[in-house]
């Protein structure tokens, strides 16, 4: 069993739809979580960077941790074409010093 | 420009060969990772260092190492390169000297294509 597991897609929704991506994950120790953006055969792009449970939004994002589930969301709301790319979550335990473990990652498209 | 920098972007080269790929982490930050994404492949952690130290290993072959230099830049070398070693190999930075972290930084990449 993979340590993160990433529904891979791909998701394909219309202008203007709300998209949910998620992940969960095994290993309890986890307690920094993060999403990024990786556009084609690009860097991935730090998008969200959460500490233990709870929520936080940016603009049109927002990215939600249960900890007791052990399963993280990132929402886009009003997406955009220019949303479209695949979307990474990754992890890792405190302190920042350690390394990230990344889902597959979601490929999204969204269509005008 | 996320501050972390790659060199070269591209790179091609034979079987058998060896490459140098070169890292300098976001200014202030200490803690350097390599990650490979083969095609259509998820990242993949390979090694770690954190103020000149290694930390970390992963999944790394024995054909590859790296090292951090006291000016905090990184470099990882791939020897005996073989098809399969064709990737993108990324370098992500974290941790400044407080132990402050704001997330993992990424550059943007080495293409390497091997012959």
């Amino acid at each position: 069993q993979k340590e993160v597991e990433q529904d891979p897609g791909p998701l394909s929704v219309p202008e203007g739809a709300i998209v949910s991506l998620n992940c969960t994950y095994s290993n309890s120790a986890f307690q920094y979580f993060m999403w990024y953006r990786q556009y084609s055969r690009k860097g991935p792009e730090l998008l969200m960077y959460t500490y233990s449970s709870g929520n936080k939004e940016d603009g049109r994002f927002t990215a939600q941790v249960d900890k007791s589930s052990k399963y993280i969301s990132l929402f886009i709301r009003d997406s955009q074409p220019s949303d479209s790319a695949t979307y990474l979550c990754a992890m890792t335990r405190a302190g920042g010093y350690n390394k990230l473990i990344f889902g597959a990652g979601t490929r999204l498209a969204v269509h005008p | 420009d996320s501050g972390v920098t790659q060199t070269p972007k591209h790179l091609i080269t034979a079987t058998g060969q060896r490459v140098t790929l070169r890292c300098s982490p976001r200014s202030g930050d200490l803690s350097v990772y390599w990650y490979q994404q083969s095609l259509d492949q998820g990242l993949q952690f390979l090694i770690q260092y954190y103020n000149g130290e290694e930390r970390a290993k992963g999944n790394i072959l024995e054909r590859f190492s790296a090292q951090q230099f006291p000016d905090l830049h990184s470099e990882l070398n791939l020897s005996s390169l073989e098809l399969g070693d064709s990737a993108l190999y990324f370098c992500a930075s974290s941790v400044d000297r407080a132990g402050r972290t704001y997330g993992y930084t990424f550059g943007s990449g080495t293409r390497l294509t091997v012959v």
